[in-house]
């Protein structure tokens, strides 16, 4: 059975800290990669995604892949107490559909 | 939360009742999907419609029954609920024809409770 785990956290790192969010998935074939942020009480929010091995940058966030390792992180710079929230990682399951599996997110928080 | 657009934001319903869940993108893609969201669980993944073709049936319950009209459009319907389908229930939009077809914009969510 496919499956992406994540630490549920909570995650608590002080303002101004780099916040590392880690995923990791079973399926080698999967291709595609993705974070979503969730407040509380609202729908996921597409923030970052990656397709090919190493870094991505965007922003304050930095997306990492390793396939060799199936892991993929989130690094968020400079944290701000907005950006306390759930963040899912979703990675492709392939085929024709678009079928994403989702993580159970991990809760960060940002102490001010 | 614009591109994609969900009513009703919150529902209460008796078992026995019958409603609909409407869905609607103004992003011009051409798939959309329904999730169901429940406390410490992963999102699961309901139903795929691409190109108003349903692709994907993930082993939902027969009283679960959804509907696209055109591709701007996904409704839900839903008779003899149980009080364990009480849940937030997503949909989602992607460009489902390109590269780009795995990045989902989900709407708002219609928080559902079954009494």
């Amino acid at each position: 059975q496919k499956e992406v785990e994540q630490n549920s956290g909570p995650l608590s790192v002080p303002e101004g800290a780099i916040a590392s969010l880690n995923c990791t998935y079973s399926d080698r074939g999967s291709q595609s990669f993705f974070w979503y942020r969730q407040y509380s009480g609202k729908s996921p929010e597409l923030i970052m995604f990656i397709y090919s091995n190493g870094d991505k940058e965007d922003g304050r966030f930095t997306a990492q892949l390793n396939k060799a390792s199936q892991y993929v992180s989130l690094l968020i710079r400079d944290s701000q107490p907005s950006d306390s929230a759930t963040y899912l990682c979703a990675v492709s399951y392939g085929g024709a559909t678009n079928k994403l599996i989702f993580g159970t997110g991990t809760l960060l928080a940002v102490q001010p | 939360e614009t591109g994609v657009t969900q009513t009703p934001r919150h529902l209460v319903m008796g078992m026995t009742n019958k409603k609909s869940l409407k869905c609607e993108q103004h992003l011009g893609h051409n798939a959309m999907y329904w999730y169901k969201q429940s406390a410490k669980k992963p999102l699961e993944l309901m139903f795929v419609y691409s190109l108003e073709e349903r692709v994907e049936n993930n082993s939902v319950p027969s009283r679960f029954s959804p509907e696209c009209p055109n591709s701007s459009h996904l409704f839900l319907h839903l008779h003899t609920l149980q009080p364990e389908d009480s849940a937030l229930y997503l949909c989602a939009s992607s460009q489902g024809t390109t590269i780009r077809a795995y990045e989902q914009y989900f709407g708002p969510g219609t928080r559902l409770t079954v009494t």
